[in-house]
């Protein structure tokens, strides 16, 4: 069945150092979505990415969609302490009634 | 407007027993999905419904089950409690099957001794 393989499983960095996480796929991808969850939390909706190379910008998130529909990424620039939590994509193919599938995630860390 | 309310909050069973968890979506939101998160495990599906119907299964053994009413307010069901059945369930709503965005509830974290 489809997979979404996302990488890195953590990462830690300073306060102020840049984040970013990967998600890829085997298959062409109809669409994909960035979720947060909070220590504590629920996972929260980030973003839909839906066009062949789509960038999106959330003032210092900036999401990315591959050409080919199989990879994206997240990128945090400059963090801060309210970025903590872990990151989730999903993706959804056509032909799997756009049920999503869930990477297992990357937990942001801040270095004290 | 209100959010994804699950009820009960926080739940201890015992190996053996059953439970059942509830799950009201946001108002006029048709589909519900029901998810296990487990330390390390990140995101589990385990269904969705949509307009009383189950349209997607995950690969959860039988003891877990669920039903949608015509409301769309959902419950899931899990048999025969076993220890791993410990995590915290996660309801999300949509509007409709596959489309945009999941509103997930606050979560009920089940916890089996």
């Amino acid at each position: 069945g489809q997979q979404v393989m996302q990488i890195p499983q953590y990462q830690h960095v300073q306060e102020g150092e840049d984040f970013t996480t990967y998600c890829n796929s085997s298959t062409t991808l109809s669409n994909i979505q960035w979720y947060k969850q909070r220590p504590g939390g629920h996972p929260v909706f980030l973003i839909q990415l839906v066009k062949s190379g789509e960038v999106k910008k959330q003032k210092r998130l900036t999401f990315q969609f591959g050409e080919a529909k199989k990879n994206s990424s997240l990128h945090i620039t400059a963090t801060q302490t309210t970025d903590v939590g872990t990151y989730f994509c999903a993706g959804a193919w056509r032909d799997s009634n756009y049920q999503l599938i869930w990477g297992a995630g990357t937990k942001l860390i801040i270095k004290p | 407007k209100a959010g994804v309310t699950q009820t009960p909050r926080y739940l201890i069973k015992t190996r053996g027993q059953q439970v059942t968890l509830s799950c009201s979506p946001i108002s006029g939101h048709r589909s519900v999905s029901w998810y296990q998160q487990t330390p390390g495990q990140g995101l589990q599906f385990l269904f969705e419904y949509f307009s009383e119907t189950q349209r997607n299964k995950g690969n959860f053994p039988g003891r877990f089950s669920g039903r949608q009413f015509s409301n769309s307010r959902s419950e899931m069901n899990v048999s025969t409690l076993e220890l791993g059945d410990s995590a915290l369930y996660l309801c999300a709503s949509s509007l409709a099957q596959g489309v945009g965005e999941l509103f997930f509830g606050e979560g009920s974290r089940l916890t089996v001794l």
